[in-house]
């Protein structure tokens, strides 16, 4: 059962567009958000996060956006770079959880120069 | 720079061998994780520990064990390894309380035969 879902294994952007990533999720009971950023050969590594009292953050090119009644979160990257080609994991967490993240499959993004 | 090791980086091995992989961290993190990740699947959480003195299963423990030798070290053993074990395994680190950012090892790419 995948509680955390990201239907696009992939997507591909021309440099300087905006890149919209999605993740969708089953389980009300997620209450913060995270996405990570990972290159090949690398760990992943933290982006951004919302909690769900907020619908969005923003921290320079990167916003996320959350839509609690819809269960659903996106990443916005504007504009894209070439460096941003990477693979990017949503995770959400549930507050009795502990520090426990569940991650979506990834979206792999493509930017084109 | 403060940081999180993981040893060996790349391991072939046979099915039916013990296998050891170790994590070290330098942020003197309290808490530690185990993942593996497999394509179309994203990051799944096997382990994770909050001290020395507390373990705890993940999702995915069947098949595996953990030993927290100290706050710094977090060692995963497969007692048998099975060819379904082959995957990319990475160690992650954060501070204690709240919800805290988990800084992720370079990962190890383990094959079983």
């Amino acid at each position: 059962d995948q509680q955390v879902k990201q239907n696009s294994p992939s997507l591909s952007v021309q440099e300087g567009r905006i890149s919209i990533l999605n993740c969708d999720y089953t389980n009300s009971m997620f209450d913060y958000f995270l996405w990570y950023k990972k290159y090949p050969a690398e760990g992943p590594t933290f982006l951004i996060s919302i909690s769900s009292i907020k619908d969005k953050n923003e921290d320079g090119r990167f916003t996320v956006f959350l839509n609690k009644s819809a269960k659903h979160l996106s990443l916005h990257i504007v504009p894209s770079q070439p460096g941003d080609s990477a693979v990017y994991f949503c995770a959400a967490s549930a507050g009795t959880s502990y520090g426990k993240l569940t991650f979506g499959q990834g979206t792999i993004l493509t930017v084109h120069p | 720079d403060a940081d999180v090791t993981q040893t060996p980086r790349n391991r072939i091995t046979k099915t039916g061998k013990r296998i050891m992989l170790e994590c070290s961290q330098t942020k003197g993190h309290d808490r530690m994780y185990w993942y593996r990740q497999d394509p179309g699947l994203g990051l799944r959480l096997i382990y994770y520990s909050f001290d020395v003195k507390d373990i705890n299963k993940g999702e995915i423990s069947d098949g595996y064990s953990v030993s927290r030798q100290a706050q710094a070290k977090f060692s995963l053993s497969l007692e048998s390894a099975i060819p379904n074990q082959t995957a990319l395994y990475f160690c992650a680190t954060s501070l204690a309380g709240g919800r805290n950012e988990q800084f992720f090892g370079p990962g190890t790419r383990l094959t079983v035969l």
